[in-house]
């Protein structure tokens, strides 16, 4: 049964591009969550996906976006790219009304901002 | 707002002795749920255990064992017998009312290095 997995693996892009993350998540489950993590920090969540829509959202800017496709698959989408962007970017898969419960987390995306 | 506090950067140990690793936790709700979670060098964040307010029984599974104490606010995790295996980062996390409970507030990790 495969888990969750993320594409690519790793990232580099120049400051003020834009970057495309995608998540596959784990077979069963319908939501999808994204987080950011610095280097040396915790998680910090981005937003949630369900039912192809955002239903919560992190302290982050709106040149965080995403989209969940119909077979619950989804993307991150950053633009205008700053070096502070540079971390691992995580994708966990639940299902909705579950709450945490069975959170499952890929691997992540390392990007890194030049 | 919560917040999750994991005092210890880095601990190293040498093989076979104990460690406890410390949590101490913030919020405003009555109920809610801590976790801990393991990250090895892979990065992905392996689940370890789920625990709910009202439920402060310790635990104990295999070499780990988890002791929560409300009247503390801390959820405190401790390897016995620590085998090189166990070296990552290990992260304490809080859902509750305030993250919507369907999503985790991390604190800053601790990286346990065993050393055989």
């Amino acid at each position: 049964d495969a888990g969750v997995t993320q594409s690519p693996t790793h990232l580099i892009k120049t400051r003020g591009q834009q970057v495309t993350l995608r998540c596959s998540p784990k077979s069963g489950h319908d939501t999808v969550s994204w987080y950011q993590q610095a280097l040396g920090q915790g998680p910090q969540f981005i937003f949630q996906y369900y039912e192809e829509e955002e239903r919560q959202r992190g302290n982050f800017p709106d040149r965080f976006s995403g989209h969940q496709f119909p077979n619950y698959s989804s993307e991150l989408n950053v633009n205008a790219l700053l070096l502070g962007d540079s971390a691992l970017y995580l994708c966990a898969s639940s299902n909705w009304g579950g709450g945490t419960y069975g959170y499952t987390f890929g691997s992540g995306t390392r990007l890194t901002v030049v | 707002a919560q917040k999750v506090t994991q005092a210890q950067t880095e601990i190293s140990v040498v093989e076979k002795e104990d460690v406890t690793l410390d949590c101490v936790y913030e919020t405003r709700d009555t109920t809610y749920y801590l976790f801990w979670y393991k990250q090895p060098p892979s990065g992905e964040l392996v689940f370890l255990i789920r625990r709910n307010s009202f439920d402060e029984q310790n635990e104990i599974s295999g070499r780990y064992s988890w002791n929560f104490q409300k009247s503390t606010s801390s959820f405190n995790f401790t390897i016995t017998a620590s085998q090189v295996v166990d070296s990552a980062v290990y992260f304490c996390a809080l859902s509750d009312d305030q993250t919507g409970a369907n999503n985790l507030f991390f604190g800053t990790g601790t990286r346990l290095t065993v050393i055989p």
